[in-house]
């Protein structure tokens, strides 16, 4: 079945790079592009970027200074880089499968807390 | 980006009785397909959102049919007929038209 798994670290300093991983499951990243979406705690949800099955990237403007997806298809991992982190970055990160079967699959989330 | 207005925000509703919640978007849903991709999700406490409902009024597998979705263009609306205890959580309209993909404020469903 389709699963998405995401993993990366639980703290990070404000200033440095974010670098989380979604190793998916049950599909190819070929058949299926990936997207990230992040939730600060107890707030809504924000779509932050996708990568395309065919490898080509599209990001939230307001990130996409900041952003970067790329995968390797090898592992069935997609990986989400972002820099220059803040304490509003302090979130939930899921990845989620987009085209062709958009948002129909959510991994469980990993809270990255960026500290001072 | 396009902006997802749902309301109410919250919404206390004794188990058997029915809901209905509103998303309006700041522009047409309609895709240059023809298609709508209006999409609700429920986030029941501490798990992931699940997709209920896309295409405006699709129904994932396993949504039960007291869940219906309707709605064109700019205007959209969740019913569920008669709510149950397992209901319970927060719901998020999001439009997958147009780049960025955005979401509701989402609407936190109480029991009565």
């Amino acid at each position: 079945q389709v699963q998405l798994k995401e993993s990366g670290p639980v703290l990070v300093q404000a200033s440095e790079t974010l670098s989380l991983t979604c190793t998916v499951s049950g599909f190819s990243l070929t058949n299926y592009g990936v997207i990230w979406v992040r939730q600060p705690p107890g707030k809504g949800l924000e779509w932050m970027g996708i990568i395309w099955r065919n490898g080509n990237t599209d990001y939230n403007s307001a990130l996409k200074s900041r952003l970067s997806i790329n995968r390797d298809t090898s592992k069935s991992q997609v990986f989400l880089k972002m820099n220059s982190l803040q304490t509003d970055d302090t979130a939930i990160y899921y990845c989620v499968t987009g085209s062709p079967n958009w948002f129909a699959y959510w991994g469980q989330g990993t809270l990255v807390t960026v500290s001072s | 980006d396009v902006v997802m207005t749902q309301t109410p925000v919250s919404l206390s509703v004794a188990i058997g009785q029915p809901a209905s919640i509103s998303c309006k978007s700041s522009q047409s849903l309609v895709g240059t397909s023809g298609k709508t991709y209006l999409n609700w999700l429920l986030q029941r406490p501490g798990q992931s959102p699940k997709r209920l409902i896309y295409l405006v009024s699709k129904l994932d597998s396993g949504i039960p049919d007291r869940f219906s979705g309707s709605g064109s263009e700019t205007d959209f609306t969740l019913k569920i007929s008669r709510v149950e205890a397992d209901d319970l959580g927060v719901y998020y309209c999001l439009q997958g038209t147009h780049f960025p993909h955005t979401f509701g404020a989402g609407t936190k469903l109480e029991l009565k």
